[in-house]
């Protein structure tokens, strides 16, 4: 039982290139997020899926797309990279049928753009 | 909007209790959560307490919380090197929309 894992844990980009981080959760979780982690602001939501199937957006959408591509796994893409955009990526999975909405993250990427 | 707010920092020395304190915003959240980051590493659920509760004690950790003045606050009793963290306030409201604090990083020193 893995809880949530991310790839890649590392990346480097130059400004303008594209890619796309992976999420997986085996806890039959019906809700995924996106979070981004900068220094002195704690986590901010980027997207989130409530359900396979649906997507919305969170506070800080702009320059990102996501994919729930099935109850397993939520993808996050950045179209063409900004340094604005250097941050620590987390991927979170929730019971969002249960009672406290726990989230459970995973290890996180961290992500320079140049 | 809603907002999460904590201080930055918190030093103690090893053995000493740790109080790291938290205040939100909005009235209407549900669930209120202690989540701990340790270097390199996602977030771990420590505990939470719910919005009708004044007190939750589990082993060391003690939450208090104040609906009156939306302030909660964490208690690491005989505060352990391990406990050199990032440790961050959280509420939920529902809707799937849970809002963190900054973090406050512990720092405990032997």
């Amino acid at each position: 039982n893995a809880g949530v894992t991310q790839t890649p844990k590392f990346q480097v980009l130059k400004t303008g290139q594209s890619m796309t981080l992976q999420c997986a959760q085996d806890m039959n979780h019906n809700s995924m997020y996106w979070y981004r982690q900068d220094p002195g602001m704690g986590l901010r939501l980027i997207y989130y899926s409530a359900s396979e199937g649906t997507t919305d957006k969170g506070e800080v959408p702009n320059g990102y797309n996501v994919s729930r591509l099935n109850k397993r796994e939520f993808s996050l893409r950045l179209e063409s990279a900004a340094p604005s955009q250097t941050s620590v990526y987390f991927c979170a999975s929730s019971d969002s049928s249960g009672s406290t909405d726990t989230q459970y993250f995973g290890p996180g990427t961290r992500l320079t753009v140049l | 909007g809603e907002d999460v707010e904590q201080s930055l920092f918190l030093s103690v020395r090893e053995g000493d209790s740790s109080v790291i304190n938290c205040t939100y915003t909005d009235s209407s959240s549900t669930y209120l959560y202690w989540y701990k980051q340790e270097p390199g590493a996602g977030l771990q659920l420590l505990t939470y307490i719910f919005s009708n509760m004044d007190m939750k004690q589990d082993q060391r950790l003690t939450v208090l919380l104040n609906k009156k003045d939306k302030h909660l606050s964490l208690r690491i009793a005989d505060t352990q090197t391990g406990d050199s963290a990032i440790y961050f306030c959280a509420e939920s409201t529902g809707g799937f929309k849970t809002i963190f604090g900054a973090g406050t990083r512990l720092f405990v020193k032997a």
